[in-house]
């Protein structure tokens, strides 16, 4: 069975700080891994994918994740952060054999302070 | 594109009632997953329809089940509520299923009293 594990429940950091939001999963077969974001009184939204290819995926607001197979993780960064990216971030892993469920980890409340 | 839309987007119910939730997805989507978000667990997956034929279920109780219509709209229903029924239920479509983008709605606040 698969499963995430967010390490953190809430991150706080200084606006244009560098941030990492850490994400690591259990599967014992090949994932797609997403980070999801819920930003205040909005839906859930998707914020990047890994599917296949470059280990290296990258958001158009600025984020990235690496794809880390030997390390069962796939943390997300940011090189400064804005007000704006105040929000809760869901990482989240699907297998693609066999069974299929979307498995969500805890969620990361990310705190921007001015 | 019009979004995902979930109805009603409140509800209050008391212990041992049903309730009915409904899901329409966005056009062209054949997907409709729903999730269960609570402050406790966080969200959790329930189950998944493509085609009218529910494809992947979740951990939850067969007090919880779902149905899809030929339009692609979606319903879950939950029968015998309990306290802890209590949630935020979130459905999302997507074109090809769970490994695919889902789009989320707003969700439906249920509060079981």
């Amino acid at each position: 069975a698969q499963s995430v594990t967010q390490l953190d429940s809430q991150v706080p950091v200084f606006e244009e700080a560098p941030v990492e939001l850490r994400c690591n999963y259990s599967s014992s077969v090949s994932v797609y891994l997403f980070w999801y974001v819920q930003y205040p009184n909005q839906g859930l939204q998707l914020l990047l994918k890994y599917l296949s290819g470059s280990t290296l995926v990258e958001s158009i607001n600025g984020f990235e994740a690496e794809f880390n197979k030997s390390q069962t993780s796939f943390h997300l960064r940011k090189p400064s952060v804005h007000i704006s990216d105040t929000a809760e971030y869901f990482c989240a892993v699907s297998d693609f054999q066999g069974a299929q469920k979307l498995v969500f980890g805890q969620g990361t409340r990310l705190t921007i302070n001015p | 594109k019009a979004g995902v839309t979930q109805t009603p987007r409140y509800l209050i119910k008391t212990r041992g009632q049903q309730v009915t939730l409904s899901c329409s997805p966005i056009s062209g989507h054949r997907s409709v997953s729903w999730y269960q978000q609570t402050p406790g667990q966080g969200l959790q997956f329930l189950f998944e329809y493509f085609s009218e034929t529910q494809r992947n279920k979740g951990n939850f109780p067969g007090r919880f089940s779902g149905r899809q219509f030929s339009n692609s709209r979606s319903e879950m229903n939950v029968s015998t509520l309990e306290l802890g029924d209590s949630a935020l239920y979130l459905c999302a479509s997507s074109l090809a299923g769970l490994t695919d983008t889902q789009y989320f709605g707003p969700g439906t606040r249920l509060t079981v009293l």
